[in-house]
Protein backbone atom coordinates (compact mmCIF):
# COMPACT_ATOMS: atom_id res chain seq x y z
CA UNK A 1 0.00 0.00 0.00
CA UNK A 2 0.73 3.37 -0.60
CA UNK A 3 1.76 5.81 2.30
CA UNK A 4 3.58 9.18 3.10
CA UNK A 5 5.64 10.49 6.38
CA UNK A 6 6.00 13.59 7.54
CA UNK A 7 9.57 13.57 9.78
CA UNK A 8 8.98 16.83 11.61
CA UNK A 9 5.56 17.78 13.85
CA UNK A 10 6.74 21.18 13.72
CA UNK A 11 8.87 23.65 11.17
CA UNK A 12 10.11 26.98 12.43
CA UNK A 13 11.14 29.84 10.16
CA UNK A 14 11.68 33.31 10.98
CA UNK A 15 10.34 35.51 8.58
CA UNK A 16 12.00 36.34 5.08
CA UNK A 17 13.50 32.94 5.19
CA UNK A 18 13.36 30.18 2.90
CA UNK A 19 11.15 27.18 4.32
CA UNK A 20 11.25 23.92 3.41
CA UNK A 21 8.31 21.04 4.67
CA UNK A 22 9.67 17.69 4.01
CA UNK A 23 7.38 14.56 2.72
CA UNK A 24 8.51 11.07 1.91
CA UNK A 25 6.81 8.91 0.42
CA UNK A 26 6.26 4.62 -0.76
CA UNK A 27 3.97 3.56 -3.71
CA UNK A 28 4.39 0.64 -6.08
CA UNK A 29 3.83 2.56 -9.11
CA UNK A 30 3.71 6.17 -10.79
CA UNK A 31 3.29 8.42 -7.71
CA UNK A 32 0.18 11.04 -7.70
CA UNK A 33 1.62 13.49 -4.86
CA UNK A 34 -0.01 16.50 -3.09
CA UNK A 35 0.36 19.21 -0.97
CA UNK A 36 -2.60 20.99 1.25
CA UNK A 37 -2.91 23.26 3.96
CA UNK A 38 -4.84 23.89 6.82
CA UNK A 39 -5.27 26.82 8.81
CA UNK A 40 -7.19 27.23 12.15
CA UNK A 41 -10.59 26.50 12.07
CA UNK A 42 -10.80 25.44 8.44
CA UNK A 43 -10.87 22.69 6.31
CA UNK A 44 -7.93 21.52 3.95
CA UNK A 45 -7.14 23.69 0.91
CA UNK A 46 -5.18 22.44 -2.19
CA UNK A 47 -1.47 23.96 -3.04
CA UNK A 48 0.02 22.07 -5.91
CA UNK A 49 -0.01 18.29 -7.41
CA UNK A 50 2.62 16.46 -9.10
CA UNK A 51 1.18 14.32 -11.71
CA UNK A 52 4.30 13.99 -13.89
CA UNK A 53 6.23 16.08 -15.99
CA UNK A 54 8.48 18.62 -14.56
CA UNK A 55 9.99 18.01 -11.14
CA UNK A 56 9.62 21.28 -9.86
CA UNK A 57 5.75 21.91 -8.91
CA UNK A 58 4.35 25.86 -8.56
CA UNK A 59 1.59 25.99 -6.77
CA UNK A 60 -0.90 28.65 -4.47
CA UNK A 61 0.81 31.14 -2.40
CA UNK A 62 4.25 31.24 -3.67
CA UNK A 63 4.61 27.45 -2.69
CA UNK A 64 6.89 25.32 -5.02
CA UNK A 65 7.17 21.66 -4.49
CA UNK A 66 10.35 19.45 -5.85
CA UNK A 67 9.75 16.02 -6.54
CA UNK A 68 12.95 13.45 -5.91
CA UNK A 69 12.11 9.59 -7.49
CA UNK A 70 15.90 8.42 -6.40
CA UNK A 71 14.67 10.07 -2.65
CA UNK A 72 11.38 9.21 -3.08
CA UNK A 73 10.75 12.75 -1.44
CA UNK A 74 8.40 15.54 -2.06
CA UNK A 75 9.62 18.57 -0.16
CA UNK A 76 7.08 22.02 0.08
CA UNK A 77 9.45 25.02 -0.24
CA UNK A 78 8.79 28.47 -0.53
CA UNK A 79 11.59 31.29 -1.18
CA UNK A 80 10.60 33.85 2.06
CA UNK A 81 8.13 33.06 4.36
CA UNK A 82 5.52 34.77 5.38
CA UNK A 83 4.21 35.38 8.74
CA UNK A 84 0.85 34.46 7.41
CA UNK A 85 2.09 30.95 6.28
CA UNK A 86 1.55 29.67 9.82
CA UNK A 87 -0.22 26.60 9.47
CA UNK A 88 -0.40 22.92 9.12
CA UNK A 89 0.42 21.30 6.20
CA UNK A 90 -0.09 17.79 4.87
CA UNK A 91 1.02 15.85 2.21
CA UNK A 92 -0.82 12.91 0.67
CA UNK A 93 -0.28 9.96 -1.86
CA UNK A 94 -2.60 8.82 -3.80
CA UNK A 95 -3.28 5.00 -3.50
CA UNK A 96 -5.73 2.54 -5.78
CA UNK A 97 -7.56 -0.03 -4.44
CA UNK A 98 -7.75 -3.66 -5.23
CA UNK A 99 -11.50 -2.71 -6.62
CA UNK A 100 -9.95 0.23 -9.07
CA UNK A 101 -11.50 2.85 -6.92
CA UNK A 102 -8.78 5.65 -5.28
CA UNK A 103 -7.98 7.44 -1.93
CA UNK A 104 -5.86 9.50 -0.89
CA UNK A 105 -3.56 8.92 2.00
CA UNK A 106 -2.65 12.15 4.08
CA UNK A 107 0.23 12.37 6.38
CA UNK A 108 0.29 13.29 9.92
CA UNK A 109 0.70 17.03 9.48
CA UNK A 110 3.55 19.51 9.81
CA UNK A 111 2.93 22.73 11.89
CA UNK A 112 4.72 25.93 10.20
CA UNK A 113 5.52 28.24 11.99
CA UNK A 114 6.96 31.64 10.59
CA UNK A 115 8.61 33.94 13.99
CA UNK A 116 8.02 37.61 12.64
CA UNK B 1 -14.57 29.79 0.68
CA UNK B 2 -14.05 26.60 -0.93
CA UNK B 3 -17.86 26.05 -1.96
CA UNK B 4 -18.15 23.06 0.54
CA UNK B 5 -20.08 23.66 3.55
CA UNK B 6 -20.76 21.84 6.60
CA UNK B 7 -23.30 22.25 9.57
CA UNK B 8 -23.17 22.30 11.95
CA UNK B 9 -19.42 23.62 12.92
CA UNK B 10 -19.94 22.57 16.34
CA UNK B 11 -21.77 19.43 18.02
CA UNK B 12 -21.94 18.34 21.82
CA UNK B 13 -23.65 14.73 22.37
CA UNK B 14 -24.33 12.46 24.84
CA UNK B 15 -23.08 8.76 23.99
CA UNK B 16 -27.05 8.04 23.77
CA UNK B 17 -27.82 11.00 21.50
CA UNK B 18 -28.43 10.39 17.38
CA UNK B 19 -27.77 13.50 15.43
CA UNK B 20 -26.52 14.40 11.48
CA UNK B 21 -23.78 15.71 9.99
CA UNK B 22 -24.21 17.83 6.96
CA UNK B 23 -22.49 18.60 3.77
CA UNK B 24 -23.32 20.65 0.90
CA UNK B 25 -20.88 21.39 -2.18
CA UNK B 26 -21.96 23.60 -5.20
CA UNK B 27 -19.30 23.10 -7.08
CA UNK B 28 -20.24 20.46 -9.56
CA UNK B 29 -18.13 17.77 -8.43
CA UNK B 30 -19.81 14.14 -8.25
CA UNK B 31 -17.35 12.74 -5.59
CA UNK B 32 -18.25 12.93 -2.14
CA UNK B 33 -15.85 12.06 1.10
CA UNK B 34 -15.96 12.12 4.43
CA UNK B 35 -12.95 12.75 6.77
CA UNK B 36 -11.88 12.01 10.73
CA UNK B 37 -9.46 14.15 12.07
CA UNK B 38 -7.22 13.39 15.48
CA UNK B 39 -4.57 15.12 16.87
CA UNK B 40 -1.68 13.50 16.30
CA UNK B 41 -2.59 11.35 13.68
CA UNK B 42 -3.09 11.08 9.98
CA UNK B 43 -6.35 12.34 8.19
CA UNK B 44 -8.51 8.95 8.10
CA UNK B 45 -10.65 8.56 5.29
CA UNK B 46 -13.76 7.21 6.21
CA UNK B 47 -16.27 7.15 3.29
CA UNK B 48 -15.89 7.73 -0.33
CA UNK B 49 -19.20 8.19 -2.64
CA UNK B 50 -19.17 8.77 -6.63
CA UNK B 51 -22.03 9.80 -8.52
CA UNK B 52 -24.04 8.81 -5.12
CA UNK B 53 -22.56 5.23 -5.10
CA UNK B 54 -20.57 4.52 -2.14
CA UNK B 55 -17.01 3.31 -3.28
CA UNK B 56 -15.24 3.07 -0.15
CA UNK B 57 -15.99 2.29 3.76
CA UNK B 58 -12.69 2.18 5.84
CA UNK B 59 -13.68 -0.33 8.46
CA UNK B 60 -15.55 2.38 9.85
CA UNK B 61 -18.04 0.95 13.23
CA UNK B 62 -21.63 1.19 12.16
CA UNK B 63 -22.36 3.49 14.73
CA UNK B 64 -21.72 6.18 11.94
CA UNK B 65 -23.97 5.65 9.16
CA UNK B 66 -23.37 7.79 5.47
CA UNK B 67 -26.53 8.80 3.14
CA UNK B 68 -25.48 10.37 -0.07
CA UNK B 69 -28.78 11.29 -1.93
CA UNK B 70 -27.77 13.26 -4.37
CA UNK B 71 -24.63 14.96 -6.13
CA UNK B 72 -24.06 18.03 -4.16
CA UNK B 73 -25.28 16.60 -0.51
CA UNK B 74 -23.64 14.35 2.03
CA UNK B 75 -24.48 13.13 5.49
CA UNK B 76 -22.91 11.36 8.41
CA UNK B 77 -25.66 10.29 10.62
CA UNK B 78 -24.33 9.44 14.58
CA UNK B 79 -25.86 7.05 16.88
CA UNK B 80 -24.54 5.57 20.48
CA UNK B 81 -20.61 7.49 19.35
CA UNK B 82 -17.85 6.95 22.26
CA UNK B 83 -15.66 9.30 23.52
CA UNK B 84 -13.00 8.28 21.54
CA UNK B 85 -15.06 9.46 18.45
CA UNK B 86 -14.87 13.39 19.42
CA UNK B 87 -12.84 14.57 16.68
CA UNK B 88 -12.98 17.25 13.86
CA UNK B 89 -15.31 15.72 10.81
CA UNK B 90 -14.02 16.96 7.30
CA UNK B 91 -16.39 16.77 4.23
CA UNK B 92 -14.73 17.27 0.71
CA UNK B 93 -15.74 16.81 -2.98
CA UNK B 94 -14.00 16.56 -6.02
CA UNK B 95 -14.33 15.54 -9.68
CA UNK B 96 -14.48 11.65 -9.85
CA UNK B 97 -10.61 10.40 -10.62
CA UNK B 98 -10.69 9.02 -13.95
CA UNK B 99 -7.45 7.04 -13.44
CA UNK B 100 -5.45 8.90 -15.94
CA UNK B 101 -6.39 12.58 -14.35
CA UNK B 102 -6.44 12.56 -11.08
CA UNK B 103 -8.26 15.83 -9.16
CA UNK B 104 -7.75 17.92 -5.60
CA UNK B 105 -10.11 18.01 -3.05
CA UNK B 106 -12.22 21.08 -1.98
CA UNK B 107 -12.70 20.59 2.20
CA UNK B 108 -15.22 21.99 4.26
CA UNK B 109 -14.07 24.10 7.28
CA UNK B 110 -15.35 20.71 9.17
CA UNK B 111 -17.65 19.93 12.61
CA UNK B 112 -16.00 19.52 15.68
CA UNK B 113 -17.80 16.47 17.61
CA UNK B 114 -17.07 16.15 21.56
CA UNK B 115 -18.73 12.51 22.54
CA UNK B 116 -19.69 13.25 26.34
Amino acid sequence: AQSVAQPEDQVNVAEGNPLTVKCTYSVSGNPYLFWYVQYPNRGLQFLLKYITGDNLVKGSYGFEAEFNKSQTSFHLKKPSALVSDSALYFCAVRDMEGSGTYKYIFGTGTRLKVLA
Amino acid sequence: ETGVTQTPRHLVMGMTNKKSLKCEQHLGHNAMYWYKQSAKKPLELMFVYNFKEQTENNSVPSRFSPECPNSSHLFLHLHTLQPEDSALYLCASSLSDTGIKTYEQYFGPGTRLTVT
